[in-house]
């Protein structure tokens, strides 16, 4: 089973819609949790810390099951400036990337 | 405050060459990792890197791999006689403590013709 799972895409949504996405990890005593988004041929940034409580960071809000062990990123109000590819990122002795879901959003 | 340096940007390579790249961290960062992005693929683990010393090398390949991060200067990865399959974006990410605050640098992109 792979470490950490995301589904590819790509997901196509219109401008202003709400989109989300799910991650799954393998390894329970992973200890910390972020998003990444990544551009075309540029470098991953952070995007936000994951934690049990949820995180809200205006559109972005992600939010963590630890019992059922996967992550999630809901992006509303979407803007053609949030196309990218989303890396999901668990931690536990070392920091995993999941291989990343990519979005388009529409005119 | 600069950001995490790498360079070159670009590096084309014959087959059988090497290729060094390098990477300055952040400054008051001693945490360096490695990673690997294939063409389509995500980032793989590479090698994980404190002054002097390699804390993990389980993502590097056995043979013509090898890093470095001196006591010195920048952390390097080197990659002997290359192959086609070399060929990738090799990214260098450093942190403060280790596994927080990760930030990456812009990545060295290698051509392997």
């Amino acid at each position: 089973r792979k470490e950490v799972e995301q589904d590819p895409g790509p997901f196509n949504v219109p401008e202003g819609a709400t989109v989300a996405f799910n991650c799954t990890y393998s390894n329970s005593a992973s200890q910390s949790f972020f998003w990444y988004r990544q551009d075309c041929r540029k470098e991953p940034k952070l995007l936000m810390s994951v934690y049990s409580s949820g995180n809200e960071d205006g559109r972005f809000t992600a939010q963590l099951n630890r019992a059922s062990q996967y992550i999630s990123l809901l992006i509303r109000d979407s803007k053609l400036s949030d196309s990218a590819t989303y890396l999901c990122v668990s931690r536990d002795d070392k920091i995993i990337f999941g291989k990343g879901t990519r979005l388009h959003i529409l005119p | 405050n600069a950001g995490v340096m790498q360079n070159p940007r670009h590096l084309v390579r014959r087959r059988g060459q090497e290729a060094r790249l390098r990477c300055s961290p952040m400054k008051g960062h001693s945490h360096v990792y490695w990673y690997r992005q294939l063409p389509e693929e995500g980032l793989k683990f590479m090698v994980y890197l404190q002054k002097e010393n390699i804390i993990d090398e389980s993502g590097m390949p056995k043979e013509r791999f090898s890093a470095e991060f001196p006591k010195e200067g920048p952390s390097i990865l080197r990659i002997q006689q290359v192959v086609r399959g070399d060929s990738a974006a090799y990214f260098c990410a450093s942190s403060e403590t280790g596994g927080y605050g990760y930030t990456f640098g812009s990545g060295t992109r290698l051509t392997v013709v």
